[in-house]
């Protein structure tokens, strides 16, 4: 068990819908960050937040945000869904930049 | 750009060691890790080298690291059944916080 928690698990909606997937970090960690994972693009990096704020930003799609709260839980949001949007999501953090990164279990997301 | 390149598929017999390859292209990487995904599993972090080492060994796991020639290897020994998963490596760059690049992914199939 890595500290990090991602809900829901699975998740399928219908094209066009919009979903909240949920992170939270590892105890103290303040950094956040999402991935996608795919069968056609592999693991690529879609955003990182660090103590609330935006960092750095990857290959995220415009109709996909993110935001982290005072908490430091994180969420991610997906709209106006399409069918490749289906794939499995990560969340990880790390306490500080520069340093490993802890991954959740993923929330595999079917868009039928 | 950066680019992190890793053969698909490994089999080995069970007590043999493995040796799971990558590649890189940025030579201002600063951290290189090593993840294991087990099937419907999320991403468990094996080990990680700063790039101005050449070894690391942790009990089975040895990292090698040639920065000259980009070539990062992941030698697991006595493998078992239990390490049949996909090892991904990946890398972080100087200027980028701990935003992950993975590489494709190698299926390790390990034989009884």
């Amino acid at each position: 068990d890595s500290g990090v928690t991602q809900t829901p698990k699975h998740l399928i909606t219908a094209t066009g819908q919009r979903v909240t997937l949920r992170c939270s970090p590892r105890s103290g960690d303040l950094s956040v960050y999402w991935y996608q994972q795919s069968l056609d693009q592999g693991l690529q990096f879609l955003i990182q937040y660090y103590n609330g704020e935006e960092r750095a930003k990857g290959n995220i799609l415009e109709r996909f945000s993110a935001q982290q709260f005072p908490d430091l839980h994180s969420e991610l949001n997906l709209s106006s869904l399409e069918l490749g949007d289906s794939a499995l999501y990560f969340c990880a953090s790390s306490p500080r930049t520069g340093t490993e990164a802890f991954f959740g279990q993923g929330t595999r997301l079917t868009v039928v | 750009g950066e680019d992190v390149e890793q053969s698909l598929f490994l089999s080995v017999r069970e007590g043999d060691s493995s040796v799971i390859n990558c590649t890189y292209t940025d030579s201002s990487s600063t951290y290189l890790y090593w993840y294991k995904q087990e099937p419907g599993a999320g991403l468990q972090l094996l080990t990680y080298i700063f790039s101005n080492m050449d070894m690391k060994q942790d009990q089975r796991l040895t990292v090698l690291l040639n920065k000259k020639d980009k070539h990062l290897s992941l030698r697991i020994a006595d493998t078992q059944t239990g390490d049949s998963a996909i090892y991904f490596c990946a890398e972080t760059f100087n200027n980028a916080g701990n935003m992950l690049t993975f590489g494709g992914g190698t299926r390790l199939m390990v034989k009884p």
